[in-house]
């Protein structure tokens, strides 16, 4: 069975706090992103990994950075957090070219 | 540009209706493909179907089914006999070929209430 996992469903942090989120899958998928879903602006591609230690940015990648060190494993790193970051992050995963793109169940986070 | 639209905000149905969702797409690319996601309270995106632009086939998988028309560019789907379970914001997504990053480009959204 398809398995993308994120370690912290509903995580409350403090402004200015270093907010690491972390997505593993164990399909071997080449391919893993990060997006974010707000109310009214839909999900939108924070950044995106083809590789091992490869990353591309996405649509809105101010504020965040990312690593993958091995092939199971993206992680989403808000260096200093913000109120405007409060929202639910989903991480995904696909072995690439029009494969299905599966998500993990996402996170809330909330910056006060 | 590629863009995908879903035009229904929200729909309301009783439990054993049928409901329609409807998806229209815009892409220049030859080959793309196109996807259905579930999204239950919980949160998590769910994948239903995924679907190239080449097989142009309906699809029916039990209670669920997809009409895919090129000629309009849409890719609907629709809930036989819907449930209370069947609630949830349903998202349409395309993925085109020219894509170098695996986007998806996802719709709106339709959020689906099933009342008893």
């Amino acid at each position: 069975d398809v398995k993308v996992t994120q370690s912290s469903r509903y995580l409350v942090k403090r402004t200015g706090e270093k907010v690491f989120l972390e997505c593993v899958q164990d399909m071997d998928h080449e391919n893993m992103f990060w997006y974010r879903q707000d109310p009214g602006l839909g999900l939108r591609l924070i950044y995106f990994s083809y590789d091992v230690k490869m990353k591309e940015k996405g649509d809105i990648p101010e504020g965040y950075s990312v690593s993958r060190e091995k092939k199971e494993r993206f992680s989403l790193i808000l260096e200093s957090a913000s109120t405007n970051q409060t929202s639910m992050y989903l991480c995904a995963s696909s072995s690439g070219g029009g494969n299905t793109i599966y998500f993990g169940e996402g996170s809330w986070l909330t910056v006060v | 540009a590629q863009k995908v639209t879903q035009a229904q905000t929200e729909i309301s149905v009783v439990e054993k209706e049928d409901v329609t969702l409807d998806c229209v797409y815009e892409t220049r690319d030859t080959t793309y493909y196109l996807f259905w996601y579930k999204q239950p309270p919980s949160g998590e995106l769910v994948f239903l179907i995924r679907r190239n632009s080449f097989d142009e086939q309906n699809e029916i998988s039990g209670r669920y089914s997809w009409n895919f028309q090129k000629s309009t560019s849409s890719f609907n789907f629709t809930i036989t006999a819907s449930q209370v379970v069947d609630s949830a914001v349903y998202f349409c997504a395309l993925l085109g070929r020219s894509s170098n990053t695996g986007k998806l480009i996802f719709g709106q959204g339709t959020t689906l209430q099933v009342k008893p």
